[in-house]
């Protein structure tokens, strides 16, 4: 079955660059979150988006911004990179409450590993 | 603010039974989770509970609810060294799509042979 698909795996920028994630859902899925997970840590939620438009919002820095397309993929956007920026994103995706009655069966990809350094 | 707390590491033999243990404050949740989470891995969604619900089994996975403590616990039952792994108890707080699981620190279980 196919899953949730982010690109790239690895990526290494040094500070104060730019960086750029996407991640593809679950065919159908119409809902999709990004998590960033620091070495020995829980995935700390970032942003979601429910048909295209942002649904939620964690502790996003004001460096980073995502979006949702019209064919569901998302991409995370960070600019002018910390070395605490370095972590592993993940995204994941689920089938929105109105399809599933609130249950929010999410399903994460394999994670980008960022190293800022 | 919502939090969910979990001890943070268990060892166990191979064979015996594991349990992980998850205390959450929301109690509006509707749904409880487990994530697997293998080193270098993506978390992998193991089971869920519905809150009216105060047990669930799923092969060798027992899930037990009581919602009047907020208390959610995982039971192994024989546990194989492939089970070492994190596991993080997560609670969705809010019955709203795009609303983000909020997930406790992980449990490292540990399965010596």
């Amino acid at each position: 079955a196919a899953g949730v698909i982010q690109s790239p795996r690895h990526l290494i920028k040094e500070k104060r660059e730019t960086a750029t994630l996407k991640c593809y859902p679950i065919p159908r899925h119409d809902t999709v979150y990004w998590y960033q997970q620091g070495p020995g840590q829980d995935p700390q939620f970032l942003i979601s988006f429910y048909e295209k438009m942002q649904s939620d919002k964690g502790s996003i820095p004001d460096r980073f911004s995502a979006q949702q397309f019209s064919d569901y993929h998302s991409e995370l956007n960070m600019s002018s990179l910390e070395l605490g920026d370095s972590a592993l994103y993940f995204c994941a995706s689920s089938l929105g409450a109105g399809q599933t009655g609130g249950n929010e069966k999410l399903f994460f990809g394999s994670g980008t590993q960022l190293s800022v350094l | 603010g919502e939090d969910v707390e979990q001890s943070l590491f268990l060892s166990v033999r191979e064979g015996d039974s594991s349990v992980i243990n998850c205390t959450y404050t929301d109690s509006s949740s509707t749904y409880l989770y487990w994530y697997k989470q293998e080193p270098g891995a993506g978390l992998q969604l193991l089971t869920y509970i519905f809150s009216n619900m105060d047990m669930k089994q799923d092969q060798r996975l027992t899930v037990l609810l009581n919602k009047k403590d907020k208390h959610l616990s995982l039971r192994i039952a024989d546990t194989q060294t492939g089970d070492s792994a994190i596991y993080f108890c997560a609670e969705s707080p809010a019955n709203q799509a795009g609303t983000a699981l909020i997930f406790g620190k992980g449990t490292t279980l540990s399965v010596s042979s």
